[in-house]
C-alpha cells in the first residue's frame, strides 16, 4: 500500500475548465506539499499547507487533516498549466524522508 | 538567493565510469535529499542528510555515495556507472524536517549511461 495516493493519474481538460486533483495519505503529517513539474523540467513547490486552504492566483489547495485528504484546484485552466502535479508528505514528525504520490499528468488543450 | 543549484544539467557516461553530481544550496537548510526519477515513475530517495557530517541511506542507495562536509554542499558520487543508473537526478532541501516551509528542488541532472 502506498502512503500517498493521487487521482487521477492522467487528466485532459479543455482550456478554461475547472480542474481538481486529489491526494490521500495514510501517515500522520505536519504538512503536505504540492509540487509542479513541467515536461523535461525541474520541480517547483506550489503549496505547503497544514490546515485549511491556500490560494495563489488560479491555484487553490485545500487539506482536511481528519480525513487525510488534500485537493489541488486550478480555475480557468490554461495550456501552460500542463504539467505533472505531485503531492508529498513528510514520513514522520521529523520529516527525515518524504512520501511522494506518483503524480497527476495534466494536459490542457487550447 | 539562488536556491538549490545542481550541476551538470546533462551527462553521458560509459559503463564503469564514475562521476560526481554537485548540489549546493544557499538557504542554510539542514535537510538535503537526493532523488532519482525514472521515466513515468515517482521520485525515489537515494540518500539524505539532516545536517553537516550526517548522511543516511534512502530507498535506493546501491551504487551511490554521498558526503556532507558543509551545510551548503551535498554531492552524489557514482563510482561504477551502470545502465540502470540512467535517470534524472534531483537534489532537494528543506529548512528542517517536518517544518512548515517549502521543499526546494534543483533543476535536475539528466544522466545517461551507455
Amino acid at each position: 500500500k502506498n502512503e500517498v495516493e493521487q487521482s487521477p493519474q492522467n487528466l485532459t481538460a479543455q482550456e478554461g475548465e475547472f480542474i481538481t486533483i486529489n491526494c490521500s495519505y495514510s501517515v500522520g503529517i505536519s504538512a503536505l506539499h504540492w509540487l509542479q513539474q513541467h515536461p523535461g523540467g525541474g520541480i517547483v513547490s506550489l503549496f505547503m499547507l497544514s490546515s485549511g486552504k491556500k490560494k495563489h492566483g488560479r491555484l487553490i489547495a485545500t487539506i482536511n487533516i481528519q480525513e487525510k485528504h488534500s485537493s489541488l484546484h486550478i480555475t480557468a485552466s490554461h495550456p501552460r498549466d500542463s504539467a505533472v502535479y505531485i503531492c508529498a508528505v513528510p514520513g514522520s514528525n521529523t520529516g527525515n524522508q518524504f512520501y511522494f504520490g506518483t503524480g497527476t499528468s495534466l494536459t490542457v488543450i487550447p | 538567493n539562488a536556491g538549490v543549484t545542481q550541476t551538470p544539467k546533462f551527462r553521458i557516461l560509459k559503463i564503469g565510469q564514475s562521476m560526481t553530481l554537485q548540489c549546493t544550496q544557499d538557504m542554510n537548510h539542514n535537510y538535503m535529499y537526493w532523488y532519482r526519477q525514472d521515466p513515468g515513475m515517482g521520485l525515489k530517495l537515494i540518500y539524505y542528510s539532516v545536517g553537516a557530517g550526517i548522511t543516511d541511506k534512502g530507498e535506493v542507495p546501491n551504487g551511490y555515495n554521498v558526503s556532507r562536509s558543509t551545510t551548503e554542499d551535498f554531492p552524489l558520487r557514482l563510482e561504477l556507472a551502470a545502465p540502470s543508473q540512467t535517470s534524472v537526478y534531483f537534489c532537494a532541501s528543506i529548512a528542517r524536517g517536518g517544518s512548515n516551509s517549502p521543499l526546494h528542488f534543483g533543476n535536475g541532472t539528466r544522466l545517461t549511461v551507455t
